[in-house]
């Protein structure tokens, strides 16, 4: 079965600092992955994905993320955060082919951004 | 606005009461999924279907009931619930199942209460 490790529950930050979410998968195969990031009372919202192609995937707000197959990892960047960056982080994974419905996720990264 | 519309937001309920939990879609997506969020858990798949066919029933307790009479309309009756079923109940709709490039959109979430 495939599982997501997120290895920051809470993460503090100032305004302008660089962040770096870390998620590791563990799943053998071809896999899509995904951030998505709650921000509070709110949805889910896609932030970025990787199907194939470039691992290095640029998602919105300026956020970017890279897929390392080797260290099954798919780390979250941001040169410089924001006030407002603050939000629930979860990292989903699924595997490609036809089970690509089932998506699992990690158990979320709380990112505090202080003025 | 996410396109995906959860109501209620807010429910309290006690142990016997019969409630409903509706998710509606407005994205032309034949997928709908049913998930739960709990505190320090990662986000749980309850249920998926596609176009209007139940798919996944991820082993969960039979007090939980869902419903699908079309593709943009998805169902969670409830019936003589525990406390620890209290959670974020998400609804989330994705073009199809088995798509190469599946991306799934959320709902706000039900935030449920058992008392």
């Amino acid at each position: 079965a495939q599982s997501v490790s997120q290895h920051n529950h809470h993460v503090i930050l100032s305004e302008a600092a660089s962040l770096e979410l870390g998620c590791n998968y563990s799943y053998g195969g071809t896999v899509n992955l995904f951030w998505y990031v709650q921000y509070p009372g709110q949805h889910l919202q896609l932030l970025l994905k990787y199907f194939s192609g470039d691992p290095l995937v640029k998602g919105i707000k300026g956020f970017e993320a890279e897929f390392i197959k080797s260290k099954f990892s798919f780390n979250l960047r941001k040169p410089s955060v924001q006030w407002s960056d603050t939000a629930e982080y979860f990292c989903a994974v699924n595997a490609g082919g036809g089970s690509n419905y089932k998506l699992t996720f990690g158990k979320g990264t709380l990112l505090t951004v202080n003025p | 606005e996410t396109g995906v519309t959860q109501t209620p937001r807010h429910l309290v309920m006690g142990m016997t009461n019969k409630k409903s939990l509706k998710c509606e879609q407005h994205l032309g997506h034949n997928a709908m999924y049913w998930y739960k969020q709990s505190a320090k858990k990662p986000l749980e798949l309850m249920f998926v279907y596609n176009f209007k066919e139940q798919t996944e029933n991820n082993s969960v307790p039979s007090r939980f009931s869902p419903e699908c009479p079309n593709s943009s309309h998805l169902f969670l009756h409830l019936h003589t619930l525990q406390p620890e079923d209290s959670a974020l109940y998400l609804c989330a709709s994705s073009q199809v199942m088995g798509v190469a490039k599946n991306i799934q959109y959320f709902g706000a979430g039900t935030r449920l209460s058992v008392l």
